[in-house]
């Protein structure tokens, strides 16, 4: 496609429920990132894949969060029990190579909502 | 943990003057980036520079590197309404891929 996308924009959900956000990279983009944006704060790094290996889940809140890129393509981030403290906007970059140094290229993300 | 710290905060000027942002990190980087985002969109990459730069430029852009003051800046030449959106710079500090990103600077550019 012509760039990331995420799907959905916007989740809302109760508090205890499971979500699943989903995101599409640019075709043929070997590193795939996931960040947590706080309202009026910069982007926090979650996880990273390089193809289906995902190399570091060092930033991932919780163990009530899961993410998989099973072909090595799209990825899935899920959230299970969700809290309130879970609200963020959930954002999806993906980079052609497998190095550092090369610029991310970002979905328009999700926003996440817990009642 | 945030690498990078962006000032000022907020920044508000009129169309046709010039914005400059300046960003400090805390440890050694391979390079950093600044990005752009528009309210309720995602982040824009507008420019990379290295660590072994000093000065780099990208249209109206001019992006400035001192290693040694762990501290760069971001200067947009004759800025437009479209220019509004908070600026983020990134370095690529403790894993080189993963980005830690400052809080950003929100940027206002008046007609």
């Amino acid at each position: 496609g012509a760039g990331v996308s995420q799907s959905p924009r916007y989740k809302v959900a109760k508090r205890g429920q499971d979500v699943a956000l989903r995101c599409d990279p640019i075709s043929g983009h070997v590193s795939l990132f996931w960040y947590q944006q706080a309202l009026g704060q910069g982007p926090e790094f979650l996880t990273y894949f390089q193809n289906e290996a995902q190399l570091d889940k060092s930033g991932l809140p919780s163990d009530r969060f899961f993410a998989e890129r099973p072909e090595g393509s799209v990825s899935t981030l899920k959230i299970q029990r969700t809290q309130q403290e879970d609200s963020a906007v959930y954002l999806c970059a993906s980079s052609l190579g497998s190095v550092g140094g090369q610029p991310q290229h970002f979905g328009d993300g999700t926003r996440l909502s817990i009642l | 943990s945030q690498q990078g710290e962006e000032d000022p905060q907020a920044l508000s000027i009129q169309e046709g003057e010039n914005a400059t942002m300046n960003c400090s990190y805390k440890t050694s980087i391979n390079n950093l980036q600044w990005y752009r985002q528009n309210s309720g969109r995602g982040l824009v990459h507008l420019i990379l520079i290295r660590s072994n730069e000093r000065e780099k430029h990208s249209g109206r852009l001019r992006v400035t590197l001192d290693t040694s003051k762990k501290s760069s800046s971001l200067l947009i030449t004759a800025s437009r309404a479209a220019d509004t959106a908070s600026y983020f710079c990134a370095t690529d500090a403790n894993s080189g891929y993963a980005l830690n990103f400052g809080k950003g600077t929100s940027l206002l550019v008046t007609p």
